[in-house]
């Protein structure tokens, strides 16, 4: 069955250092989304891309981060300069079409740890 | 604005009893509804869906839930809970809303 895939696992970071993380969605899928959840949190939106534009972004969404889909298959988030608060499970999802009663395929998570 | 709230951050019920989580939505237009499962480590995984029709909504392990508009609930239920459903329970609005989640602990 396809699934979504993120790499990496975890990822250990210097406070201010840039960190990119990787998701490779469902094939066939057109919308695309980064969530975040902070340890023992909810999990949060953070941005919705279709049609190689971003769609929606949360406030948490803000100027150090951004968001790329470079090639056929991969998208990805970019924190520019990270902060220790950025230290979180970042989990990347696909959907086949916008439509809000499709659902979401989520990967399985990218443990950022900020230091 | 449109959301979902979780009544209870965590739930512990016996193996063999009722699971109930409890989800309310808040909306002015119909919603769809979105009941996910995280189990430890992993990422989020659908457990079932209400869209349109049937109130009723099965979803997968057993699981169901009931959309009620007079009440704006749509509650998560399993008639006997099984050691195997103690995870992390998010009720989600338009599929991009999440609730804050409830723990379910299932004791032996």
């Amino acid at each position: 069955e396809p699934e979504v895939t993120q790499t990496p696992s975890h990822q250990v970071t210097q406070m201010g250092q840039e960190v990119i993380l990787r998701c490779v969605p469902i094939s066939n899928h057109l919308y695309f989304y980064w969530y975040r959840q902070i340890l023992g949190q909810k999990v949060e939106f953070l941005v919705s891309f279709y049609n190689n534009e971003i769609s929606e972004k949360s406030e948490i969404f803000d100027d150090q981060f951004s968001v790329e889909r470079p090639d056929g298959s991969n998208f990805t988030l970019k924190i520019r300069s990270t902060k220790l608060e950025d230290s979180a499970m970042y989990f990347c999802a696909s959907r086949v079409d916008r439509g809000p009663s499709y659902e979401q395929y989520f990967g399985p998570g990218t443990r950022l740890t900020v230091t | 604005a449109q959301s979902v709230t979780q009544l209870g951050s965590h739930v512990s019920v016996s193996e063999g009893a009722l699971v109930l989580l409890r989800c309310n939505y808040s909306s002015s237009v119909p919603p769809y509804l979105f009941w996910y499962v995280q189990y430890p480590n992993q990422g989020l995984q659908l457990l079932l869906k209400y869209t349109t029709g049937a109130t009723l909504v099965k979803g997968i392990n057993g699981f169901e839930a009931e959309f009620k508009k007079s009440e704006t609930s749509f509650h998560l239920t399993k008639p006997s809970a099984h050691m195997s459903d103690a995870a992390e329970y998010f009720c989600a609005y338009n599929d991009m809303r999440f609730g804050a989640g409830t723990r379910l602990t299932v004791k032996p």
